[in-house]
């Protein structure tokens, strides 16, 4: 089993829908949860960051974590095609090695 | 102005060369990184340089060998390529080793084809 499991899709999802993005973990001294997204032929960029359990909201999108469960997920509302992206869950322990352990990415496609 | 630079975008070269990528970094990151992502989009480091030092060498064939000539840049050679190196090779940075909320900044990737 790897450390971070994430569907990688694709998810195929009409304009405007609300859209949910998720990874699981095994590794319980995991604390930084982070959300890269990936255009293709790009390198990622950081979308969200969040600290221990909770909620992080930044406009149309919504970080969540659950400890206890060992899942995340990234919410996208009022979906635009200009999301159709791969979106990589990655998290890190807060002590120790510093390198996150990223997910494999989920493709999405957000059609008009 | 590009924060994160690679060059080149695209190297197709045959099995057996040895060939170079570069980046730079104007972000004034004291951290930077070789990451190479897979046909099934793995990411997975390859080495991590804090200013000019190596800190973070995994499970790397010898044949792949950074360099840091300063804290804008690292480079990375790979001699005698084989098929399976290719790959997307991304270069990134961080301030402060990745901690807090800075996250990295990748660069666009470097497409190697090795035929």
């Amino acid at each position: 089993q790897k450390e971070v499991e994430q569907d990688p899709g694709p998810l195929s999802v009409p304009e405007g829908a609300i859209v949910s993005l998720n990874c699981t973990y095994s590794n319980s001294a995991f604390q930084y949860f982070m959300w890269y997204r990936q255009y293709s032929r790009k390198g990622p960029e950081l979308l969200m960051y969040t600290y221990s359990s909770g909620n992080k909201e930044d406009g149309r999108f919504t970080a969540q974590v659950d400890k206890s469960s060992k899942y995340i997920s990234l919410f996208i509302r009022d979906s635009q095609p200009s999301d159709s992206a791969t979106y990589l869950c990655a998290m890190k322990p807060s002590g120790g090695s510093y390198i996150p352990t990223f997910g494999r990415g989920t493709s999405l496609i957000v059609h008009p | 102005d590009t924060a994160v630079s690679q060059t080149p975008k695209y190297l197709v070269t045959q099995m057996g060369n040895d060939k170079s990528i570069k980046c730079e970094q104007n972000l004034g990151h004291d951290t930077m990184y070789w990451y190479k992502q897979d046909s099934k989009k793995f990411l997975k480091i390859m080495f991590s340089y804090n200013n000019k030092e190596l800190i973070i060498n995994e499970t790397v064939p010898n044949r792949f060998s950074p360099k840091s000539p300063d804290k804008a840049h690292l480079n990375l050679h790979i001699n005698s390529l084989e098929l399976g190196d290719s790959a997307v090779y991304f270069c990134a940075s961080s301030q402060d080793q990745g901690f807090a909320d800075y996250g990295y900044t990748f660069g666009s990737g470097t497409r190697l084809t090795v035929v």
